[in-house]
């Protein structure tokens, strides 16, 4: 398996101040011959489904608002929310689908106001 | 905009089969792979398993003996059998629609439903 660790596990950000986790997988996530990164993010607010953010590690689904931006390549990535809303606390999981398997998902970032 | 709804007990015995049907509604469910993916409480999440449009699965190998995913005969559903449940096995059970091939991250997603292994 892949396995996906997060870090933190919690942060505490002030609103309007940015807010970054990694998410760091046990072996490459990059495809060489198309030169893409099978990673996605998801935000996931209590009582509710995840909600995919981020795809390819850095392609923004529709919808999403700008703030929300991932990079990174190979076994390191980051998840950056550049100006921290009230909305946006949750709990932020990244998930490889480099291989079915299986498909994994990190254990989980939870983002709080300070 | 697709829409999906997962229905089944909320209850289920310990050693018995869990057993959850997906409603997929607003769209087609040829050409995408349709997943379960389940969160205990408190918990992460862990990928169960797909069946693609053609019936082919791939599941979990930490849950593939005791797993069985399946397209409904109408093709609007799809359904997830879990046996000889036990406790570990409570969890809020979500579908989801992963794109297609090669591109298995889940763009649309269910609302869960809990289901809880007690006697």
């Amino acid at each position: 398996d892949i396995v996906m660790t997060q870090s933190p596990d919690s942060l505490a950000v002030s609103l309007g101040e940015r807010a970054t986790i990694n998410c760091k997988s046990s072996q490459s996530v990059l495809y060489s011959s198309n030169n893409k990164n099978y990673l996605a993010w998801y935000q996931q607010k209590p009582g509710q489904p995840p909600k995919v953010l981020i795809y390819w590690a850095s392609t923004r689904e529709s919808g999403v608002p700008d703030r929300f931006s991932g990079s990174g390549s190979g076994t390191d990535f980051t998840l950056t929310i550049s100006s921290l809303q009230a909305e946006d606390v949750a709990v932020y999981y990244c998930q490889q689908y480099y291989t079915t398997l299986p498909l994994t998902f990190g254990g989980g970032t939870k983002v709080e106001i300070k | 905009q697709v829409h999906l709804q997962e229905s089944g007990p909320g209850l289920v015995k310990p050693s018995e089969t869990l057993s959850l049907t997906c409603t997929v509604s607003g769209g087609s469910i040829s050409t995408y792979y349709w997943s379960w993916i389940r969160q205990p409480p408190g918990k992460g999440l862990e990928w169960i398993g797909y069946v693609y449009d053609s019936g082919s699965t791939t599941y979990n190998p930490s849950l593939k003996s005791r797993v069985s995913i399946s397209l409904g005969t109408s093709k609007n559903h799809f359904s997830l059998k879990l046996s000889s449940v036990t406790a570990a096995d409570t969890a809020v059970y979500y579908c989801a629609r992963a794109y297609g091939s090669g591109t298995y991250y889940f763009d649309f997603w269910g609302q869960g439903t809990l289901v809880t292994v007690s006697s």
